[in-house]
């Protein structure tokens, strides 16, 4: 079975702070996808990125960078000079095996960045 | 180009009661799926539809249905409501390619409230 577990529940910051947001996985696939989707107040969850379960790389997009490690199964979401705007929930997700689209969502992390 | 769009916004409904969300998906997705949050939690999985028919099913009673019509819009049936049934309900469309888990894109939800 899979799972996804984000046990920080709440984060708040001051603003410029950096900030990283936990994400570990459970899968018994060898190939699986994993996401991180933002949540802003008005309830849409916006996508953010995708990894592969094959492609380690670090990535970074602007403010935003992702650490994928297999070795202990975490797949982290790092924010740099934080903005008021980033406040949202965010949800790290699974999906396993190519074609089944079931994600699996942690729990969620609410940031808030502080003025 | 116009996201996913769901219908209605918001719903009060009654306990015993049946209830119809509908969705449309990204122009060119064929792939369309249901979510259930209920607050303070993760997205459930509830429904995936691919070229009308059923690719998975998540863990919800069969009070739960839906169909995907050849235009690939969708709907969600609800029989039988329930208090516990309050949550917003979100649909994800993305394009199915062979190969990989294409990410998903979500509407704003249907808030739908049990009385």
């Amino acid at each position: 079975a899979q799972k996804v577990t984000q046990a920080q529940t709440e984060i708040s910051v001051v603003e410029k702070e950096d900030v990283t947001l936990d994400c570990v996985y459970e899968t018994r696939d060898t190939t699986y996808y994993l996401f991180w989707y933002k949540q802003p107040p008005s309830g849409e969850l916006v996508f953010l990125i995708r990894r592969n379960s094959f492609d380690e790389q670090n990535e970074i997009s602007g403010r935003y960078s992702w650490n994928f490690q297999k070795s202990t199964s975490s797949f982290n979401f790092t924010i740099t000079a934080s903005q008021v705007v980033d406040s949202a929930v965010y949800f790290c997700a699974l999906s396993e095996r190519v074609g089944n689209e079931k994600l699996t969502f942690g729990t969620g992390t609410r940031l808030t960045i502080i003025p | 180009d116009a996201g996913v769009t769901q219908s209605p916004t918001h719903l009060i409904k009654t306990r015993g009661q049946q209830v119809t969300l509908r969705c449309s998906p990204i122009s060119g997705h064929k792939s369309v799926s249901w979510y259930q949050q209920v607050l303070g939690q993760g997205p459930q999985f509830i429904f995936q539809y691919y070229e009308k028919e059923e690719r998975g099913r998540g863990n919800f009673p069969d009070r739960f249905s839906a169909r995907q019509f050849p235009n690939y819009s969708s709907e969600l049936n609800v029989n039988a409501l329930l208090l516990g049934d309050s949550a917003l309900y979100l649909c994800a469309s993305s394009l199915i390619s062979t190969g990989s888990n294409q990410p998903q894109h979500f509407g704003d939800g249907t808030r739908l409230s049990i009385l």
